[in-house]
């Protein structure tokens, strides 16, 4: 089975820390994504990843910024974080182009629940 | 613009009845894919079902049922005979342009089957 795991079910920190959010798939999939979920507002894109060291942002970048070292890992990092930033973190990897064929379904971690005080 | 509409902020609905869960999408793409995921209470998003805009045919899985219109540009879900276990967040998902895996997510609607 896919696993895609983050470290943290639930982090409280203080306004202006840095704060790292941790992901790691064990399935090899190319694609890495960080997304956002509030109340009425969904699930939105805060970067994507298409391979090591490639990224790209999403719909809602700002007050962010992420890393991929290596395949199996990615972070999401609040440079200096406010509480408009106290929300869900949810991260998913998907296998990306397979036999020309894009848009595979994703495999969600069980997404840790940030709250900046 | 792309977009996708879950008018449907919650439902409850008592054991054993059918629910239709709506999905309306906005896109300029002639070619885009389309999902449903659910959210139990654990947090973890599980994928249900990836139709491509070529594909309108129905499909079933169990007690779970798609209807794909293009025509209306909707996808919606139905749950026949729900369960306590069907309770979860449901999210109706559209491709973004371009070929990526990147998705597009509506709002969500929260499902409560009571026994």
């Amino acid at each position: 089975d896919v696993k895609v795991t983050q470290s943290s079910r639930y982090l409280v920190k203080r306004t202006g820390e840095k704060v790292f959010l941790e992901c790691v798939q064990d399935m090899d999939h190319e694609n890495m994504f960080w997304y956002r979920q509030d109340p009425g507002l969904g699930l939105r894109l805060i970067y994507f990843s298409y391979d090591v060291k490639m990224k790209e942002k999403g719909d809602i970048p700002e007050g962010y910024s992420v890393s991929r070292e290596k395949k199996e890992r990615f972070s999401l990092i609040l440079e200096s974080a406010s509480t408009n930033q106290t929300s869900m973190y949810l991260c998913a990897s998907s296998t990306g182009r397979v036999g020309g064929r894009w848009n595979t379904e994703a495999f969600f971690g069980q997404g840790t629940r940030l709250t900046v005080v | 613009a792309q977009k996708v509409t879950q008018a449907q902020t919650e439902i409850s609905v008592v054991e054993k009845e059918d629910v239709t869960l709506d999905c309306v999408y906005e896109t300029r793409d002639t070619t885009y894919y389309l999902f449903w995921y659910k959210q139990p209470p654990s947090g973890e998003l599980v994928f249900l079902i990836r139709r491509n805009s070529f594909d309108e045919q129905n499909e079933i899985s169990g007690r779970y049922s798609w209807n794909f219109q293009k025509s209306t540009s909707s996808f919606n879900f139905t749950i026949t005979a729900s369960q306590v276990v069907d309770s979860a967040v449901y999210f109706c998902a559209l491709s973004y342009p371009y070929n990526t895996d990147k998705l597009i997510f509506g709002t969500g609607t929260r499902l409560q089957v009571f026994p």
